[in-house]
């Protein structure tokens, strides 16, 4: 079975402009939920989808958005970059998410830089 | 708000002994903590987790133990191999469902 797949990998964007990062997770999952991992501050929640619903969200500002395909697949978009948006982006999948959450699978990451 | 501490940090042991690390928690009605362990490169990947109605559990060589009344965990890995570096991240379900992570800890074990 495949892994939960994030693309792009690595990219390097310029203040002020967006980035749109994609997540396809494990066959037959249908909760993807995107983490923030930065070295001061760990991993930090944004947001959970579930059956093309976001189901939770994390204390994010507006400008980091997300939504779910029919096919689970997922997608964030982070506006008007800011350097402190250099991060890791993490995508991970679980069959039910939410409060029946067990193991998360995550995929690899995609780092983003913001010069 | 909802919080997990963990410590330490950083964590250097010599192989064939013993690494400790704890983690609490905030949330009194948190009921489920996983342990992840993220290689160089790669994504966290679940080691080994525990329910609020279990005070203990192992695995081989990891064990985690849980002490809901103090509200904190610990994760011990016994007879530590090079192969066991990495970074250790410890999380706790908040009330909405979603996974509250620890800072994480560097565990370097030396041959």
């Amino acid at each position: 079975k495949a892994g939960v797949t994030q693309t792009p990998r690595y990219l390097i964007k310029t203040r002020g402009q967006q980035v749109t990062l994609s997540c396809s997770p494990i066959s037959g999952h249908r909760s993807v939920s995107w983490y923030q991992q930065t070295p001061g501050q760990g991993l930090q929640f944004l947001f959970e989808y579930f059956s093309e619903t976001q189901r939770n969200k994390g204390n994010f500002p507006g400008r980091f958005s997300g939504r779910q395909f029919s096919n689970s697949r997922s997608e964030m978009n982070v506006s008007t970059l800011e350097l402190g948006d250099s991060a890791l982006y993490l995508c991970a999948s679980s069959p039910w998410g939410g409060r029946d959450t067990g193991e998360l699978f995550f995929g690899e990451g995609s780092r983003l830089t913001v010069l | 708000g909802e919080n997990v501490e963990q410590h330490p940090s950083t964590l250097s042991v010599q192989e064939g002994d013993s690494a400790v690390i704890k983690c609490t928690y905030s949330d009194s009605a948190s009921n489920y903590f996983p342990w992840y362990k993220q290689e160089l490169g790669k994504g966290p990947q679940l080691i080994i987790d525990i329910r609020s109605n279990v005070g203990e559990k192992k695995d081989q060589r990891i064990a985690v133990t849980l002490n809901k009344t103090a509200k904190h965990f610990s994760l011990h890995i016994t007879e530590t191999q090079p192969e066991d570096s990495a970074v250790y991240f410890c999380a706790a379900r908040g009330s909405q469902g979603n996974l509250i992570f620890g800072k994480g800890t560097k565990l370097s074990v030396k041959p």
